[in-house]
């Protein structure tokens, strides 16, 4: 089955630092990856829709000049926490769906990266 | 309208029995309902996902009753096992491109041996 990796699967900063966190497609091309956040014991948030090629897409109340995302090709989107403060703390996971798919709503998650800020 | 209710929000079922977990959503635009397993520490798995066309769907010990009139779905774990321990979670989507998941917000399944 398709895979999408995470790098890095753990990350600790200083509070202030900033933080990328990668997503790739391995065996398949997305043209849309998802960007997620998951608190302990909670469901998952959708943060914003990372598109190839252009903006990406954020829901309310997401900051989009503290996470920026860049899709910069069909197998890669990054998710960079700018100013990390003890509050970005969480589990982030990125899908990506598999634009040549039958089923076009078949989503793949990545492993999730959890980012504890000190 | 965006909402996808998930019930219960923990589970606990001996080994062997059937474990229920059911789903309700408001918005009929949505044609797409997976559900996820996801173990602590990883990322959500994807289990077995319906589209309206269909009542049932049955991969294995897992199956997903769907109830179109309703806006309800479900899924059915036969003969849970210790394994199946996870938290599960569904989810519905529109079948357009670039459309996120909507997910619920999980039911904790325990299964004791």
């Amino acid at each position: 089955g398709a895979v999408v990796s995470q790098h890095p699967s753990w990350v600790i900063c200083k509070s202030g630092t900033s933080v990328k966190i990668e997503c790739r497609s391995l065996d398949f091309q997305a043209t849309t990856m998802f960007w997620y956040r998951q608190f302990p014991k909670q469901s998952l948030m959708l943060m914003a829709t990372s598109n190839e090629g252009s903006k990406a897409t954020y829901e309310q109340g997401v900051e989009k000049d503290k996470f920026l995302i860049n899709h910069a090709s069909l197998t890669l989107s990054t998710l960079t926490v700018t100013s990390a403060h003890p509050e970005d703390s969480s589990f982030y996971i990125c899908s990506a769906r598999d634009f040549k798919a039958l089923s076009t709503d078949t989503q793949y998650f990545g492993p999730g990266t959890r980012l504890t800020v000190l | 309208q965006q909402q996808v209710k998930q019930s219960p929000q923990s589970l606990i079922v001996q080994k062997g029995g059937i474990s229920i977990i059911n789903c309700a959503y408001e918005n009929t635009a949505f044609d797409y309902f997976p559900w996820y397993q996801q173990f602590p520490g990883k990322g959500p798995a994807l289990l077995i996902a319906i589209r309206p066309d269909v009542s049932e769907k049955k991969e294995g010990r897992f199956t997903i009753s769907f109830n179109k009139s309703a806006k309800q779905f479900s899924l059915h774990i036969m003969d849970s096992q210790p394994g199946d321990s996870a938290t599960y979670f569904c989810a519905a989507s529109i079948d357009q491109a670039g459309t996120a998941l909507i997910f619920g917000k999980g039911t904790t399944l325990s299964v004791s041996s």
